[in-house]
């Protein structure tokens, strides 16, 4: 079965840090470009950052630039997102989804989503 | 930076087509893509490629996108397609659009 489970999220403080794991299975992880995605409470989707399949190429959210980090460890099927200086606009419930695209491929859809692990910054 | 913008709801009768649409510049030169989500659940890709559909997605859901406009069609609405759609497409990174709900009365 193909699947992203996400883990990671707790109640943390302003201006702390945290480190969101994403840990994949049912499909060729390090085929695939993977992306987190972010939903705060009653609002919309807003993308994250995104990764390529071999860890070479980052895209980050202006929202986020600077101060969150996507990696990959391919060898364990595992998608991470460091988020540091976390602000109260932060708290959301944060997703991994898998890219559509093979490879090179990446931006158009993401055909797999986890159920998302959530993130509450407040003091 | 790039908008996506979609109307915040829109409303159908049971039997009936529901179309959302979803506006950018010049959006009918990118790829669209739309999302359903139910409350609770994570989204649901329901529609990539701005027309294609995923495996295991009805053929009642349909796309197009041309010009500033991609638009999402659902022909003989379902009560159990009540969700919001949101739309998606890259430049320069993911853009979602802001989301719709759809209601089914």
């Amino acid at each position: 079965e193909v699947q992203l489970v996400e883990s990671g999220g707790v109640v943390v403080q302003p201006g702390g840090s945290l480190r969101l794991s994403c840990a994949a299975s049912g499909f060729t992880f390090d085929d695939y470009a993977m992306h987190w995605v972010r939903q705060a409470p009653g609002k919309g989707l807003e993308w994250v950052s995104l990764i390529s399949w071999d860890g070479g190429s980052t895209y980050y959210a202006d929202s986020v630039k600077g101060r969150f980090t996507i990696s990959r460890d391919n060898s364990k099927n595992s998608l991470y997102l460091q988020m540091n200086s976390l602000r109260a606009e932060d708290t959301a419930l944060y997703y991994c989804a898998k890219d559509m695209g093979l490879r090179g491929s990446y931006g158009d859809a993401f055909d797999i989503w986890g159920q998302g692990t959530m993130v509450t910054v407040s003091s | 930076s790039y908008e996506l913008t979609q109307p915040p709801s829109v409303s159908v009768s049971p039997g009936q087509t529901a179309s959302i649409t979803c506006s950018g510049d010049k959006l009918g030169d990118k790829y669209a893509c739309w999302y359903q989500q139910k409350p609770g659940q994570s989204p649901v890709l329901v529609i990539y490629q701005d027309s294609k559909r995923p495996s295991g997605i009805p053929e009642r859901f349909s796309g197009s996108n041309s010009g500033n406009t991609a638009t999402l069609t659902i022909s003989g609405t379902q009560a159990m397609d009540e969700a919001d759609y949101y739309c998606q497409a890259w430049d320069e990174g993911v853009v979602f659009g802001g989301g719709t709900k759809l209601t089914v009365l």
